[in-house]
């Protein structure tokens, strides 16, 4: 079955970075794109972008450009997202999912890792 | 980007009732739309795509209508582990995908 497992919790002080790995399996890891989704304590849920494992061409929302960078390791199906100059508000809950199709059905996001908890706190 | 606006943020039903939350695009997203419901601690759960077809595997109680700028989430009658928070996306300005500010559905 299609699973992703994402790595653990992660507690960074303020200006630091994070790495957040999302490791696939049950499917063709290249054939599907990788978005990360996060949500912050009380809010709703925030696009932060995807990667296709396939080219690794990348797409991120203006909001986080420069900060985030996504990649990918196709050797071991992983993908990663790190998120630069951490402040307290980026304190949340990031998930990964995979898009079924990045043209046809661009937010269907059909299988979800579990979450992890990134805290920035000083 | 384009804005999303879900009505009502919150609300109560009993088990067996029939809800509706909506959902408001700021300009025409056509049927480009999807509907996750979160529970606290668990991923979000793919429910409804292109606006109205229902995923493999979801009740069919849930059901999506709309196109547009317009849409709803309909569920027949309310289960328990129906209790959750619901939240509309748009995938028609792509690569600036949004969602909606979610609806919680509590228990009366």
């Amino acid at each position: 079955q299609v699973l992703l497992v994402q790595s653990g919790v992660e507690v960074r002080k303020p200006g630091a970075s994070v790495r957040v790995s999302c490791k696939s399996s049950g499917y063709n890891f290249i054939t599907y794109s990788i978005t990360w989704v996060r949500q912050a304590p009380g809010q709703g849920l925030e696009w932060m972008g995807w990667i296709s494992p396939y080219n690794g061409n990348t797409d991120y929302p203006q909001k986080f450009q420069g900060r985030v960078t996504m990649t990918t390791d196709t050797s071991t199906s992983t993908a990663y997202m790190e998120l630069r100059s951490l402040k307290s508000d980026d304190t949340a809950v990031y998930y990964c999912a995979r898009v079924r199709d990045v043209v046809l059905a661009a937010g269907v996001f059909d299988f979800w890792g579990q979450g992890t908890l990134v805290t920035v706190s000083s | 980007d384009i804005q999303m606006t879900q009505s009502p943020s919150s609300l109560s039903a009993s088990v067996g009732d029939k809800v509706t939350i909506t959902c408001q695009a700021s300009h025409d997203i056509t049927n480009q739309l999807s509907w996750y419901q979160h529970k606290p601690g668990k991923a979000p759960n793919l429910l409804i795509y292109d606006a109205s077809r229902l995923e493999t595997g979801i009740p069919s109680r849930f059901s999506g209508s709309g196109s547009g700028t317009d849409f709803t989430l309909t569920i027949s009658s309310l289960q328990p582990e129906d209790f959750a928070t619901y939240y509309c996306q748009q995938y028609d300005d792509v690569p600036r995908l949004t969602f909606g500010g979610g609806t919680k559905v509590e228990i009366k």
